[in-house]
């Protein structure tokens, strides 16, 4: 079946380690996010990716990295930087946007990670 | 900057009941605008979107029409069931050659039996 694979879903780190959360894709989907949930809020973009080897910081990218090697992945690394990590992380991604149009953007299951 | 507005604090609400969650945005230019649901511990799923003003988007007894002259996109459903419960997220795209979604904070809607 085709979709989005986030693991794992529950994540718990100590406080100062790194950490990376995996996002897959098998859509053929070119472009790829992250998204921070906190409670109350709306979602919050972390990172974005509009195509293979580039990618551009969102509205709160301190204390994040991300990659994009392959068309399929796009994984989130939360390092030691960034001050409150504990939340639920959902990854995003959908077809290549062409003038005119506006693709729909389609979510994977999401990661809690906690940090203790 | 864009941005998506929706009524504060979650909704209760009995079943068969007619369900409203208020959604106003503030863009430039011709945003596209949508309805994400999503259900305890899980990603979001989209529920209907629009893309040009007038356009109505409907799925699962659930409509919403974008009205540009009160820069608004309400959502309604004429009877809800106790599955309808979960938390509804408006979103406006940003266009201009990017997908970027603006987000809502979110209703909680709650569907008592």
């Amino acid at each position: 079946d085709g979709g989005i694979t986030q693991s794992p879903k529950y994540l718990f780190r100590k406080e100062g380690q790194n950490v990376t959360l995996s996002c897959e894709q098998n859509l053929n989907h070119d472009a790829m996010y992250w998204y921070r949930q906190d409670p109350g809020q709306g979602l919050r973009l972390i990172y974005y990716s509009q195509i293979v080897n580039d990618f551009q910081k969102g509205d709160i990218a301190e204390g994040y990295s991300v990659s994009r090697e392959k068309k399929e992945s796009f994984p989130l690394t939360v390092t030691s930087a960034q001050k409150n990590p504990t939340a639920f992380y959902l990854c995003a991604s959908s077809p290549k946007h062409t003038a005119g149009s506006t693709d729909t953007q389609y979510f994977g299951p999401g990661t809690r990670l906690t940090v203790l | 900057g864009n941005s998506v507005t929706q009524m504060e604090g979650p909704v209760t609400l009995s079943e068969e009941a007619f369900l409203t969650i208020n959604c106003t945005y503030t863009a430039t230019g011709y945003p596209s605008l949508f309805w994400y649901v999503q259900y305890p511990g899980e990603g979001l799923q989209l529920l209907l979107k629009a893309t040009k003003a007038d356009d109505k988007g409907s799925n699962k007894g659930f409509e919403a029409t974008y009205r540009k002259e009160t820069t608004s996109f309400h959502l309604e459903k004429g009877s809800v069931q106790v599955s309808d419960s979960a938390v509804y997220f408006c979103a406006l795209s940003e266009g201009f050659g990017n997908n970027r979604l603006a987000f809502g904070k979110g209703n909680q809607v709650v569907v008592i039996p």
